[in-house]
């Protein structure tokens, strides 16, 4: 089955400074998707960047980006210039064949001003 | 983007007694469907996935019996969770997919908070 997993329940970032969030998952899988989710106080899921695992280059959106280290499983999020409206609960998500997803635990991020 | 709505938003109901959930897709057809239940500051759990038309496919572990999913109409799943009790409170999320669509255009509906008293 897969599992993902994030070890960090909580991080703080101070504003305008960067942060990054650690995702690892367990596939045997070779072709699969992977997310990062912001639940903010709302519980409305926002998708906020997405990573083919086919796909080499790591995917940027803006103030987003991941590492994404396919051989050791690893899905990392960095935030940079880290904004009030930053502060959520984020999940990281895997999707196999089939569109079922499978999320982490989530890691609430406090972004202090 | 496309809108997914939950109704209700919030519901308490006695012990022993039915409730039913619906999703709906607000400006695009549906095939697929998926129900999720988060409990306080936890995870999305996967429970089910509803195709248009045919049975919902249950995850291990999680009573078919007591999750009813049907899934009639390409912009319509209800989930029923019957003789509810008070373990079932929960936050219950769905989401859809369309024809065609990637698992990245995956859209959330808001939720909706379930209490059982």
């Amino acid at each position: 089955a897969q599992t993902v997993t994030q070890s960090q329940p909580e991080m703080s970032v101070q504003e305008a400074e960067t942060v990054t969030l650690s995702c690892t998952y367990d596939t045997s899988e070779s072709d699969y998707y992977l997310f990062w989710y912001k639940q903010p106080p709302s519980r409305q899921m926002i998708l906020v960047i997405r990573q083919e695992a086919y796909k080499q280059q790591n995917a940027t959106e803006n103030r987003f980006s991941v590492n994404f280290q396919k051989a050791a499983k690893s899905f990392s999020l960095k935030i940079s210039d880290s904004q009030l409206g930053d502060a959520a609960m984020y999940f990281c998500a895997y999707e196999r064949t089939g569109n079922q997803f499978y999320f982490g635990t989530g890691t609430s991020l406090t972004v202090i001003p | 983007g496309a809108v997914v709505s939950q109704h209700p938003s919030w519901v308490i109901c006695k012990s022993g007694t039915s409730v039913k959930i619906e999703c709906r897709s607000l400006d695009f057809q549906a095939t697929t469907m998926f129900w999720y239940r988060q409990f306080p500051k936890q995870s999305l759990m996967l429970m089910a996935t509803s195709n248009e038309g045919s049975k919902a496919t249950y995850e291990q572990g999680v009573e078919k019996d007591k999750f009813l999913i049907n899934h009639a109409s390409l912009t319509l799943s209800t989930l029923t969770v019957t003789s509810a009790h008070p373990e079932d409170s929960s936050f219950y999320i769905c989401s859809a997919i369309s024809p065609g669509q990637l698992a990245y255009e995956q859209y959330f509906g808001p939720g909706t908070r379930l209490t059982v008293t």
